[in-house]
């Protein structure tokens, strides 16, 4: 099955700095990677997508590349603000099964922005 | 408004007493599934549902039973829990079951067994 490896597991910043996280997956067939972020005692929310067919993909400060040779792809946050402050998860699809398909999560990346 | 919800959302039970944690979602979604999210573990499948009496194991089913009668509601029932169930316990959705797309997740149910 699929296995995704996230990193770091913790990052701090200063507000204003960007953020990297970075995850790499081993399923050459996976082709849909979510990421979500997930704030203190809350439930993991949808940020920002990318499929393979696409190499980057960006929304406002949040950044998404996807590097299918190397089977890597990573979430770039720039302009960091305190609320940034959250664990991320990045997922890779793979399908499985009658045509479905499973998401599996790396372990997550607590992001800590300082002020 | 489109949510999917969970009940109870805390509950912390003993050892082998039977307990139900029920699942809703009001978006008309085929896809639903648990999860379980552990410290330094992130979050691993339990059970999924592509559609309405169709339902498959995840990485980590063992312990848990799920059922899949209407196409809303997806409960996660654990016969006999034991203290490596104590967990967070999340349900999300998708719209299809067959094409990746965004899984909306439920508030989480924290669980403990004593």
């Amino acid at each position: 099955g699929e296995n995704v490896e996230q990193h770091p597991s913790t990052l701090s910043v200063q507000e204003g700095d960007s953020a990297v996280i970075k995850c790499t997956y081993s399923d050459s067939a996976s082709n849909y990677f979510p990421w979500y972020k997930q704030e203190l005692g809350k439930r993991p929310q949808l940020i920002i997508d990318i499929r393979s067919n696409v190499g980057e993909k960006k929304d406002q400060r949040i950044a998404v590349t996807l590097n299918k040779t190397a089977k890597h792809f990573s979430l770039h946050i720039t302009e960091t603000q305190p609320e940034d402050s959250a664990v991320y998860f990045c997922a890779a699809s793979s399908t499985i099964g009658a045509g479905s398909y499973q998401l599996t999560f790396g372990k997550g990346t607590k992001l800590s922005v300082i002020p | 408004e489109a949510q999917v919800t969970q009940n109870p959302r805390y509950l912390i039970t003993v050892t082998g007493k039977k307990l139900t944690v029920t699942c809703s979602q009001n978006m008309n979604h085929e896809y639903m599934s648990w999860y379980r999210q552990d410290p330094g573990l992130g979050l691993r499948q339990i059970y999924y549902s592509m559609n309405v009496e169709v339902t498959d194991k995840g990485d980590v089913p063992e312990g848990y039973k799920v059922s899949r009668k209407e196409k809303r509601n997806f409960p996660l029932i654990l016969e006999s829990p034991s203290p490596n169930q104590t967990s967070l316990y999340f349900c999300a959705s998708s719209l299809s079951g067959t094409l990746e797309n965004t899984q909306y997740f439920g508030p989480g149910t924290r669980l403990t067994v004593l």
